[in-house]
């Protein structure tokens, strides 16, 4: 069993709608909770960094940690097909914060 | 500001070949880290480097190497190289060793013929 798994989708949403993706996790251990954006042939690029449960807005943005049963959550307000890219979980442990353990990714199409 | 660069963009090598990948962080990122993500499968963390030390290592064979440079630079090597280590090499810098997000850059694409 992996520590982080992830729907690897693809998740077909129209433009405009709100997109929810989701990550489990087996680790207690894990502190950390990011959420990274990757487009065809690019590295991942930060969307959301949260340390421990709660909630955190960033613009269209919403990550949400739930510690207690062990699952995160990403939504996206307002989608657009600039949205279009492939979405990575990822979480580290807070004695090992430097090594990132990622999710396989969930592919999220938005149809214009 | 430039965020991660790496160099080359793409390589191609044959099996038992050697190879070397540059990494220059951000700006006043002190720490680098290098990962290997497969094609559709997400990133694996193979070092952190930290002050040219070697602050943590993934689950990756001897073949595996690399250091870190008094500007903050950092190279990754790979000697016998086998078709599975054809993938996506990124490195990922940020300010210190711990407790601090991870920028990435966009990647050297090796494949092993």
């Amino acid at each position: 069993q992996k520590e982080v798994e992830q729907d690897p989708g693809p998740l077909s949403v129209p433009e405009g709608a709100i997109v929810s993706l989701n990550c489990t996790y087996s680790n207690s251990a894990f502190q950390y909770f990011m959420w990274y954006r990757q487009y065809s042939r690019k590295g991942p690029e930060l969307l959301m960094y949260t340390y421990s449960s709660g909630n955190k807005e960033d613009g269209r943005f919403t990550a949400q940690v739930d510690k207690s049963s062990k699952y995160i959550s990403l939504f996206i307000r307002d989608s657009q097909p600039s949205d279009s890219a492939t979405y990575l979980c990822a979480m580290s442990a807070a004695d090992s914060s430097y090594k990132l353990i990622f999710g396989s990714g969930t592919r999220l199409l938005v149809r214009p | 500001d430039a965020g991660v660069t790496q160099s080359p963009t793409h390589l191609i090598k044959t099996r038992g070949q050697h190879v070397t990948l540059r990494c220059s962080p951000i700006s006043g990122h002190k720490s680098v880290s290098w990962y290997q993500q497969v094609l559709g499968q997400g990133p694996q963390f193979i070092f952190q480097y930290y002050e040219k030390e070697e602050r943590g290592r993934g689950n990756f064979p001897d073949r595996f190497s690399a250091r870190q440079f008094p500007n903050y630079s950092s190279e990754l090597n790979v000697n016998a190289l086998l078709l599975g280590d054809s993938a996506l090499y990124l490195c990922a810098s940020s300010v210190q060793h711990s407790n601090q997000p991870q920028h990435f850059g966009d990647g050297t694409r090796l494949s092993i013929l």
